[in-house]
């Protein structure tokens, strides 16, 4: 089974510049979730997607933003970029079962540096 | 809120050593509790997890059991390779959530 793939793997984009970022979870897997890892901030939950809703969000600004299609791709978009979203950014693919412990499967991250 | 903290690395040992990496919780309720290992270039790969109190997750000749009494996760090996060279985080996720939260990682080398 194909395990979770990250598009594209580097970025280099300038600051105020938007950016689109994309995940195809593993086959069957419903449930997205996109963390940012920072060396200060550590491991940071942006938000988790399940049968295309937005099902939980993390404390980040409203610049960050997702969305999940009908056949569980995901992308986040991040508007007017900073020189602080530069980062490395990893998604995640799961069952999504509710109440259940799912075991989440995370992709290689696509590496954003911000100019 | 939920929070994990992880002792601070870097963690450096001699191939054959023991290691333990200690980990600490705080959360309302029941939380699953996983460890995460991070090769220097890819993802997080699940190392182990365990889901109730007193349960042992084990993988790898890892192994880690989740103490209520003591809020407590702690990653052991009995005799570590070059190989488990890494970063170590550790998790939880509240019962039923798919929200990871993560401790700080904990960066391991082992010397041949």
């Amino acid at each position: 089974k194909a395990g979770v793939t990250q598009t594209p793997r580097y970025l280099i984009k300038t600051r105020g510049q938007q950016v689109t970022l994309s995940c195809s979870p593993i086959s069957g897997h419903r449930s997205v979730s996109w963390y940012q890892q920072t060396p200060g901030q550590g491991l940071q939950f942006l938000f988790e997607y399940f049968s295309e809703t937005q099902r939980n969000k993390g404390n980040f600004p409203g610049r960050f933003s997702g969305r999940q299609f009908s056949n569980s791709r995901s992308e986040m978009n991040v508007s007017t970029l900073e020189l602080g979203d530069s980062a490395l950014y990893l998604c995640a693919s799961s069952l999504g079962v509710a109440g259940g412990v799912n075991e989440q499967f995370f992709g290689p991250g696509t590496r954003l540096t911000v100019l | 809120g939920n929070s994990v903290t992880q002792m601070e690395g870097p963690v450096t040992l001699s191939e054959e050593a023991f290691l333990t990496i200690n980990c600490t919780y705080t959360a309302t309720g029941y939380p699953s509790l996983f460890w995460y290992v991070q090769y220097p270039g890819e993802g997080l790969q699940l190392l182990l997890k365990a889901t109730k109190a007193d349960d042992k997750g084990s993988n790898k000749g890892f192994e880690a059991t989740y103490r209520k009494e003591t809020t407590s996760f702690h990653l052991e090996k009995g005799s570590v390779q070059v190989s488990d060279s890494a970063v170590y985080f550790c998790a939880l996720s509240a019962h039923g959530a798919q929200k990871l939260v993560f401790g700080q990682g904990t960066r391991l080398t082992i010397n041949p």
